[in-house]
């Protein structure tokens, strides 16, 4: 149980295009999902927290009109990269959170993307 | 300042032995604190959770203990194998941020058989 599915897994774009990640929780419903990024040996960076129904909670410095989120349902969250530029090139990792059960946070496989 | 600091030099150990990873945090009240095994290109995925008034937490032969007075956590694995090479993160969550997670940088740990 609690598989968080990203798609797609790489997406290479050109400079000026946007692109839009998925995040789905397959067996659970999430009220909360988050979105971090992660560049090359460094740790993740929590991008936003989002949650069913109502707009997202950005943190620090993570320009919102940049990077869109929409939560739409219990099990969808996406992340539009809006006017990409290749500093944007990241892993993008979404997780959910689990509150029934304690807390736990569960990972997506990720989501490279490579603007040129 | 807040920190949460992870060993950053690379782990290695011999196939059969504990491996033991430190994560400390400064000026943090964590609720609880996770840890995730990642390996390249992949996202995080969640090995143990243990809350502020837990002591210790186990699972098959992985073990985290948790001491809120020095303000750390420690990441066993017993019997370690060639399998268990990869990065380990810890993260915590600090009360009433909705489950925000704040990560270590991860520790590299190899197991040479």
């Amino acid at each position: 149980g609690a598989v968080v599915s990203q798609h797609p897994s790489w997406v290479i774009c050109k400079s000026g295009t946007s692109v839009k990640i998925e995040c789905r929780s397959l067996d659970f419903q999430a009220t909360t999902m988050f979105w971090y990024r992660q560049f090359p040996k460094q740790s993740l960076m929590l991008m936003a927290t989002s949650n069913e129904g109502s707009k997202a909670t950005y943190e620090q410095g993570v320009e919102k009109d940049k990077f869109l989120i929409n939560h739409a349902s219990l099990t969808l969250s996406t992340l539009t990269v809006t006017s990409a530029h290749p500093e944007d090139s990241s892993f993008y990792i979404c997780s959910a959170r689990v509150s029934y059960s304690g807390n736990e946070q569960f990972f997506g496989p990720g989501t490279r993307l490579t603007v040129l | 300042s807040q920190k949460i600091e992870q060993n950053s030099e690379a782990l290695n150990i011999q196939e059969g032995k504990t491996a033991t990873l430190t994560c400390n945090y400064t000026n943090y009240s964590p609720a609880y604190l996770q840890w995730y095994r990642q390996d390249p290109g992949r996202g995080p995925v969640f090995l143990l959770l243990i809350r502020e008034n837990e002591k210790e937490k186990r699972k098959e032969r992985l073990k985290v203990t948790f001491d809120t007075t020095l303000k750390q956590s420690l990441f066993h694995i017993t019997a370690s194998q060639p399998a268990d090479s990869a990065t380990y993160l810890c993260a915590l969550a600090p009360w009433n941020q909705g489950g925000k997670l704040i990560f270590g940088q991860g520790t590299e740990l190899s197991v040479k058989p």
